[in-house]
């Protein structure tokens, strides 16, 4: 069964950092990017950045350049999404969704197949 | 503020159609395929239409997907009330070099 399995909900400091992990099941992992993606309490889906395997490279949301790393590891099948200096607006689900390469072109994208189940972030002062 | 601009809220009747519209630029929608997603707040978003106007497997033809310019549109029909969610339509843009998506529709079955 194809799916993608995140790790467990996270309560963090502000100013810390926290990693969130995507491990992919029922495919070949290194012939998709995955592609984060957030939604805040009461707010849309936001896209916080990707890493495409294929070419090992990563692209992010210009508003998270400086304090987010997504990183993928082809030998245990995952990728990580690691945002530093939590702010309370940073409390969010954060969901991983997985690009197939029939809808990666280059390092953009043209659409995202299948979702993790999210991992809830969750920043206090 | 979204750069895909979505109307927050549709709704109609049981069996009735639905459209939900996505307006952006030629930096997005006008170069690029768009994607819809429908959420159920909660769970894992789910991929509806992609390429404009296809369809995964198993996604009944009750939804349809189009585009025209700078726009694109989800249609909805024979609306029940298990299509009560947020729909988010979805694209890259290129100015940003980002993927972006719409605020979201809420669609209510009345």
């Amino acid at each position: 069964q194809v799916q993608l399995v995140q790790s467990g909900a996270e309560v963090k400091k502000s100013g810390s950092s926290v990693k969130v992990s995507c491990t992919a099941s029922g495919f070949t992992f290194t012939t998709y990017a995955i592609t984060w993606v957030r939604q805040a309490p009461g707010q849309g889906l936001e896209w916080v950045g990707g890493v495409n395997p294929v070419f090992g490279t990563s692209n992010y949301a210009q508003k998270f350049q400086d304090r987010l790393t997504i990183t993928a590891d082809e030998y245990t099948g995952a990728a990580y999404m690691e945002l530093s200096s939590l702010r309370s607006d940073d409390t969010a689900v954060y969901y991983c969704a997985r690009v197939p390469p029939t809808m990666l072109i280059g390092n953009y994208y043209l659409g995202m197949d299948v979702w993790g189940p999210g991992t809830t972030v969750t920043v206090s002062s | 503020q979204s750069v895909l601009t979505q109307p927050p809220s549709v709704s109609a009747a049981p069996g009735q159609k639905v459209t939900i519209s996505c307006s952006g630029s030629t930096s997005n929608i006008g170069n690029y395929y768009v994607s819809w997603y429908q959420h159920f707040p909660g769970t894992a978003p789910k991929l509806l239409i992609f390429d404009n106007n296809q369809r995964p497997s198993g996604i009944p033809d009750r939804f349809s997907g189009s585009k025209s310019g700078t726009s694109a549109t989800l249609g909805i029909t024979g609306l029940q009330t298990g299509d009560e969610a947020d729909y988010y339509c979805g694209t890259w843009d290129n100015s940003l070099s980002a993927w972006v998506f719409g605020g979201g529709t809420r669609v209510t079955v009345l």
